[in-house]
């Protein structure tokens, strides 16, 4: 069984100011886990994703992540937020010997203030 | 195409009516993904094709939503006798192969709204 818990249903930052969404994960497995965002009326479009090798993860937008094993965690961060990064971010983990259906997260409304 | 596309973008039905929603994966795309997306919460899964071949439809809420992909292109997620439970926005993915190396292209979705 997996699943995925994103602490903050809201997060507010000030433009310029660091990006922190929580993401803890649980995993029988050693899982692989993912970032999504959202933006309104939109699909979801993949951030990064981590895939055992790393364990700090780049993807688009300047965003990245960590994968901490000790803390099951995969945080997301970026150093200075903008006004164009507010949107809906779902953390999401998947069973590598499995279907690689991800299980999503209940997501994280980031709202960026000017 | 250039991207997953779904129609219709909304949809509205009255209780105990039947809807059909459609999706366009990317052209080549062998893998082909449904979800429920309820109000405030992640995507759910419903159903997984690969090419025709429906793989999974463990996620499927009850015998009342039924999907298919004929022709392993397009596919249409059905929902008979529809519930106000089923109002929710319904995404549907498409990848180019089965594997976590094959990123999920996601449409705009369905949102569909039972009175």
């Amino acid at each position: 069984a997996q699943s995925v818990t994103q602490l903050g249903s809201h997060v507010s930052v000030s433009e310029g100011a660091l990006v922190l969404l929580r993401c803890n994960y649980s995993s029988s497995v050693p899982p692989y886990l993912f970032w999504y965002v959202q933006y309104p009326n939109q699909g979801l479009q993949l951030l990064l994703k981590y895939t055992s090798a790393a364990t700090l993860v780049k993807g688009i937008n300047g965003f990245e992540a960590e994968f901490k094993k000790s803390e099951t965690s995969f945080h997301l961060t970026k150093p200075s937020a903008h006004m164009s990064d507010a949107a809906e971010y779902f953390c999401a983990v998947s069973n590598p010997g499995g279907s690689y259906i991800p299980t999503f997260g209940r997501g994280t409304s980031l709202i960026v203030h000017p | 195409g250039a991207g997953v596309s779904q129609s219709p973008r909304y949809k509205v039905a009255k209780r105990g009516q039947d809807v059909a929603l459609r999706c366009d994966p990317i052209s080549g795309h062998v893998s082909l993904f449904w979800y429920q997306q309820a109000l405030g919460q992640g995507p759910e899964f419903l159903t997984y094709f690969q090419n025709e071949a429906q793989l999974d439809k463990s996620g499927l809420p009850s015998d009342r939503f039924f999907a298919e992909r004929p022709e392993g292109s397009v596919s249409t997620l059905k929902i008979q006798r529809t519930q106000q439970e089923d109002s929710a926005v319904y995404l549907c993915a498409s990848s180019l192969g089965q594997g976590v190396q094959n990123i999920q292209y996601f449409g705009a979705g369905t949102r569909l709204s039972v009175l």
